[in-house]
């Protein structure tokens, strides 16, 4: 089956704009996590949706925001973004949220903030 | 503050021999752990898990263990390939107040297996 699909796959931006990045999960799966990778602080937790609900938040600014629809893919917003802002972001689905559930990443969206 | 931390950002193995990535924590009510493999230009991708109330975990070439009153687990890699080359991450799972789970990720370890 297909795996988890993140658009786009590279993008450039300019400080004080917004991004919007899209995941789509595997089929069936109807939790999608959002992360963070920049070098030397590996993977940071952004974001759960659960069924169209945020139910897990990291500890990032409200600049970052994110949604889940009903046919769970889901998007992640960065508002006014910051140099510090470039980064990998991945997006993972599981079937539940439970803590022995196994993550499938997507391969990414890279983001270059100049 | 790194709840999961790994020390060592780079890791180079002869082809054959034993490759050992460690891990510490500091939260003790974590009680489920895994390490991720993750190539260049793809997504990281589940390797070995294990639960808290085990000590080891085993799947053919890669062996989880932990060591909980010490807070470290460790992914032994026996035998080595060139293929092993990526970066590893450890992650704990951490029981929200909502009583649901978020993982937390190590900041990774690379490993360079030589042919």
């Amino acid at each position: 089956k297909a795996g988890v699909t993140q658009t786009p796959r590279y993008l450039i931006k300019t400080r004080g704009q917004q991004v919007t990045l899209s995941c789509s999960p595997i089929s069936g799966h109807r939790s999608v996590s959002w992360y963070q990778q920049t070098p030397g602080q590996g993977l940071q937790f952004l974001f759960e949706y659960f069924s169209e609900t945020q139910r897990n938040k990291g500890n990032f600014p409200g600049r970052f925001s994110g949604r889940q629809f009903s046919n769970s893919r889901s998007e992640m917003n960065v508002s006014t973004l910051e140099l510090g802002d470039s980064a990998l972001y991945l997006c993972a689905s599981s079937f539940d949220s439970a803590n022995t559930g196994e993550l499938f990443f997507g391969e990414g969206s890279r983001l270059t903030v100049l | 503050d790194q709840q999961v931390k790994q020390n060592s950002p780079s890791l180079s193995v002869q082809e054959g021999r034993i490759s050992i990535l460690n891990c510490d924590y500091t939260n003790s009510m974590f009680d489920y752990f895994l390490w991720y493999k993750k190539y260049p230009a793809e997504g990281p991708t589940f390797l070995i898990s294990i639960s808290s109330i085990k000590d080891k975990n085993e799947d053919g070439r890669f062996t989880v263990f932990l060591n909980k009153s010490a807070k470290h687990l460790s992914l032994h890699i026996v035998p080595s390939q060139p293929g092993d080359s990526a970066v590893y991450f450890c992650a704990a799972s951490d029981t929200t107040t909502s009583g649901t789970y978020k993982y937390i990720f190590g900041t990774g370890t690379r490993l360079k297996v030589l042919a």
